[in-house]
């Protein structure tokens, strides 16, 4: 069964560094999401993505957040100048038709 | 806004024993519901959906109806086994408004042999 598949699984990195975490979706799936969920917090949505181009984001998303699908496959999310409060599981999901998403196993970034 | 509750937890229940964990909704729309669930070290895993008034959902013995009179969309099993231990996440997404999943705090599950 088709999944999605995130890299890396875990990321520590330092306060003011930036990463980037990568996705893979399902093949044929063309709306592409990312959320997050602080430990012990609900799951929260940060940014959806449809035809290269973000369609929605909160409120949490902001200057300091970047997604791009950078070769048609790929669908990453960058976060500059990273702070403690970022620290988080990072979900990616993506979905056919938008209702119905399909997440990814995660990344657990911790900033030092 | 649109918000989901979920029953606190942590939920501990014996091998066999019946499981409602309770889940209701607010959305201005009609929306679609979900139970996603996450098994130690792993990611959300779509559990079951049900899209309008009524229906069922169901799958590896999870059922739950969305009872549109009591905004709820409670989940429950029959007979739980060890290997269902997990957190549950209630969720809904609401066609034709924001584009995005809202999630319930979770219910953590722990079943012991």
């Amino acid at each position: 069964e088709p999944e999605v598949t995130q890299t890396p699984s875990h990321q520590v990195t330092q306060m003011g560094q930036e990463v980037i975490l990568r996705c893979v979706p399902i093949s044929n799936h063309l709306y592409f999401y990312w959320y997050r969920q602080i430990l012990g917090q609900k799951v929260e949505f940060l940014v959806s993505f449809y035809n290269n181009e973000i369609s929605e984001k909160s409120e949490i998303f902001d200057d300091q957040f970047s997604v791009e699908r950078p070769d048609g496959s790929n669908f990453t999310l960058k976060i500059r100048s990273t702070k403690l409060e970022d620290s988080a599981m990072y979900f990616c999901a993506t979905s056919y038709e938008q209702e119905t998403q399909y997440f990814g196993p995660g990344t657990r970034l911790l900033v030092l | 806004g649109d918000s989901v509750t979920q029953m606190e937890g942590p939920v501990t229940l014996s091998e066999e024993a019946f499981l409602t964990i309770n889940c209701t909704y607010t959305a201005t729309g009609y929306p679609s519901l979900f139970w996603y669930v996450q098994y130690p070290g792993e990611g959300l895993q779509l559990l079951l959906k049900a899209t309008k008034a009524d229906d069922k959902g169901s799958n590896k013995g999870f059922e739950a109806t969305y009872r549109k009179e009591t905004t709820s969309f409670h989940l429950e099993k029959g007979s739980v086994q060890v290997s269902d231990s997990a957190v549950y996440f209630c969720a809904l997404y609401t066609q034709g408004g924001s584009e995005k999943l809202v999630f319930g705090k979770g219910t953590k599950l722990t079943v012991n042999p």
